[in-house]
């Protein structure tokens, strides 16, 4: 399946500060999804990007999918303490549709 | 109240022994998965079904084996042939011509 890279592994950062975190794949993606997972939790459907420049808003959070369809990225404005979790990307592809996830960014807010 | 079922949520079993875990769905979707997540990781795909009675080795499918009788169940077995099974296990379902999937609660298998 297609690879994905997503960095940073770790993000602490002080409430009310951004929070940014990226999806790279060598090659050209069909599309893009991303999940929060809570800790102890489950990965929950945030969203999915399939055109080439998209940019979808949630509230705080700002989903983009590049230009070339290679990049994505998740950034949420003035952080609270329950955007704690870990932030995956995810490429679903192959006959069977099945999702490769990247290895997420797990996300500390300090109050 | 539709959803994904998982149990037990925390498992024990000593080495050697075969393992299987539950999943069940009332939300009547086609599709079925099965993944590993090992601590500070992403999901790795162990089996998936798109229909009864079919399914699909994954990126990790050594050691494990699933079956996929009904619709809405798909047990997964940690067999004594997967070299290190503990592990966060979860499943999730989708619904034909949706890529949403939906995740279950997860089960923690320790083995000892």
């Amino acid at each position: 399946g297609q690879q994905v890279m997503q960095i940073p592994q770790y993000q602490h950062v002080q409430e009310g500060e951004d929070f940014t975190t990226y999806c790279n794949s060598s090659t050209t993606l069909s599309n893009i999804q991303w999940y929060k997972q809570r800790p102890g939790g489950h990965p929950v459907f945030l969203i999915q990007l399939v055109k080439s420049g998209e940019v979808k808003k949630q509230k705080r959070l700002t989903f983009q999918f590049g230009e070339a369809k290679k990049n994505s990225s998740l950034h949420i404005t003035a952080t609270q303490t329950t955007d704690v979790g870990t932030y995956f990307c995810a490429v679903l592809g192959g006959s069977a549709r099945q999702l490769t996830f990247g290895s997420g960014t797990q996300l500390t807010v300090l109050p | 109240d539709g959803g994904i079922t998982q149990s037990p949520k925390y498992l024990f079993r000593k080495e050697g022994q075969n393992v299987t875990l539950s999943c069940e769905q009332n939300l009547n979707h086609d599709a079925m998965y099965w993944y590993r997540q090992d601590p500070g990781q992403g999901l790795r795909l162990i089996y998936y079904s798109q229909i009864v009675n079919d399914f699909q080795k994954g990126d990790i499918a050594e050691g494990y084996s699933v079956s996929r009788e009904k619709k809405e169940s798909f047990p997964l077995t940690v067999t004594s042939a997967q070299k290190n099974p503990t592990a966060f296990y979860l499943c999730a379902s989708s619904k034909q011509g949706y890529n949403e999937q939906f995740f279950g609660p997860g089960t923690r298998l320790t083995v000892l």
